[in-house]
């Protein structure tokens, strides 16, 4: 199975301020990689595929990057609707996929 | 509007079985895939199974292999979960999700609950 980790597990920062997310594959799994944001009480938001094409409604602000094992979700300016916890997803391995543990973006 | 609205949840013991559904509207159901993901405070998101476009390739992650079995009906836009022999650490809440790779349409979920 790959163990998909994130960090940090929470994030505190101040609106407008820039937020980086990291997530990291404990092989390979190419760019097939996704991420998510989760606000309380509602499903998951698929924001980012392929390791950096943003899902249809997703703005700008959210991008993606990385290959192989190291991928970063970076949000340029935080909004106050951003915060929220934020998964990655691997789904090079069929059926085997996994998420990682979160990461929580607060406010500062 | 797209929408996934999931049912059928609810408590069992242990041992026992459920039939979860998924009801889609406002996209064309067959020429998608499909997936079951869970979440639970502890272990955070588990993707379950998923099923592509035909029916024709199902996959299931270790924890549930040989338990659970995932179908779809394309003539009533629904996607199923049937899961026997429940275990405790099945307890979640189980969405009904666009896709079988990544998932870019989630639905609120239907909560399970195992317990004696």
């Amino acid at each position: 199975e790959i163990v998909m980790t994130q960090s940090p597990a929470t994030l505190s920062v101040s609106p407008g301020e820039r937020a980086t997310l990291s997530c990291r594959a404990s092989q390979s799994v190419s760019r097939d990689l996704a991420w998510y944001q989760q606000k309380p009480g509602q499903a998951p938001r698929l924001l980012i595929y392929g390791a950096s094409t943003r899902a249809t409604g997703i703005p700008a602000r959210f991008s993606g990057s990385g290959s192989e094992t190291e991928f970063t979700l970076t949000i340029s300016s935080l909004q106050s609707e951003d915060f929220a916890v934020y998964y990655c997803q691997q789904y090079n391995n069929w059926p085997l996929f996994t998420f990682g543990p979160g990461t929580k973006v607060d406010i500062k | 509007e797209v929408q996934l609205v999931e049912s059928g949840g609810g408590v069992v013991r242990p041992g026992g079985s459920l039939r979860l559904s998924c009801a889609a509207s406002g996209f064309t159901f067959a020429d998608n895939g499909m997936s079951w993901v869970r979440q639970t405070p502890g272990k955070g998101l588990e993707w379950v199974s998923g099923i592509n476009w035909n029916g024709g390739s199902t996959g299931y992650a270790d924890s549930v292999k040989g338990r659970f079995t995932i179908s779809r009906d394309s003539a009533k836009n629904s996607l199923y979960l049937q899961m026997n022999s429940l275990r405790v650490e099945d307890t979640a809440l189980y969405h009904c999700a666009r896709g079988d790779y990544y998932m870019d349409v989630w639905g609120k979920g239907t909560t399970v609950t195992v317990s004696s």
